[in-house]
């Protein structure tokens, strides 16, 4: 199947910094990717679908200006989470679909695990 | 819109035992639903999807997964539990058609007791 992989796969801020995630798929090009977010002991949440060229579409209650997406190319997108506080630590999981075996299925990168001090 | 409804929160079984993990779905159109594992401190390990054709899927690490449409039902089942496949379980759904993203279940966290 088609790889998609992360980095960086763990960081760890202070409280105030910007950090950026980035989300590759490595096999394959991905019009579309997808931003999960995981809270310790809960199930992951869509935030935002990137789209490449053009601007991303957030779900509903998540801060488009705190969560900046970039997808300048068919095999990355970024996730900036600016001005960081420690209730945005969480774990950051990307996908992104491909056409395989005639279905489009979804690829997930390994994740993100940030931690904000 | 689509959902997934994982009832159980935790579910506990003996080594050795049957399980069987929940997951009852809601789609517009056919779906598309998967299974996927999460240890600790890790990301998602794929075990099983079902698209079309048999309900009974069978996937890695010995589990399988039965599609019930009448019920809009796909539960995870293992004849014989291990203690390794303590973890936590999502079950996660998207319509076939189309570009859009999986929805995930709460998630059910399976202890297996030696």
């Amino acid at each position: 199947g088609a790889v998609v992989s992360q980095h960086p796969s763990r960081v760890i801020c202070k409280s105030g910094t910007s950090v950026k995630i980035e989300c590759r798929s490595l096999d394959f090009q991905a019009t579309t990717m997808f931003w999960y977010r995981q809270f310790p002991k809960q199930s992951l949440m869509l935030m935002a679908t990137s789209n490449e060229g053009s601007k991303a579409t957030y779900e509903q209650g998540v801060e488009k200006d705190k969560f900046l997406i970039n997808h300048a190319s068919l095999t990355l997108s970024t996730l900036t989470v600016t001005s960081a506080h420690p209730e945005d630590s969480s774990f950051y999981i990307c996908s992104a679909p491909h056409w395989e075996n005639s279905y489009n299925e979804q690829f997930f990168g390994p994740g993100t695990r940030l931690t904000v001090l | 819109a689509q959902s997934v409804a994982q009832p159980e929160d935790q579910v506990n079984v003996a080594e050795g035992n049957p399980l069987t993990v929940k997951c009852t779905y809601s789609v517009s159109g056919n779906p598309y639903l998967f299974w996927y594992v999460q240890y600790p401190n890790r990301g998602l390990q794929f075990l099983l999807k079902y698209i079309t054709g048999d309900n009974l899927v069978k996937g890695s690490y010995g589990f399988e997964a039965e599609f019930n449409k009448s019920q809009t039902s796909f539960h995870l089942k293992k004849p014989s539990a291990l203690v390794s496949d303590s973890a936590l379980y999502f079950c996660a759904v998207r319509a076939l058609s189309g570009n859009t993203p999986l929805v995930f279940g709460k998630g059910t966290r399976l202890s297996v007791i030696a």
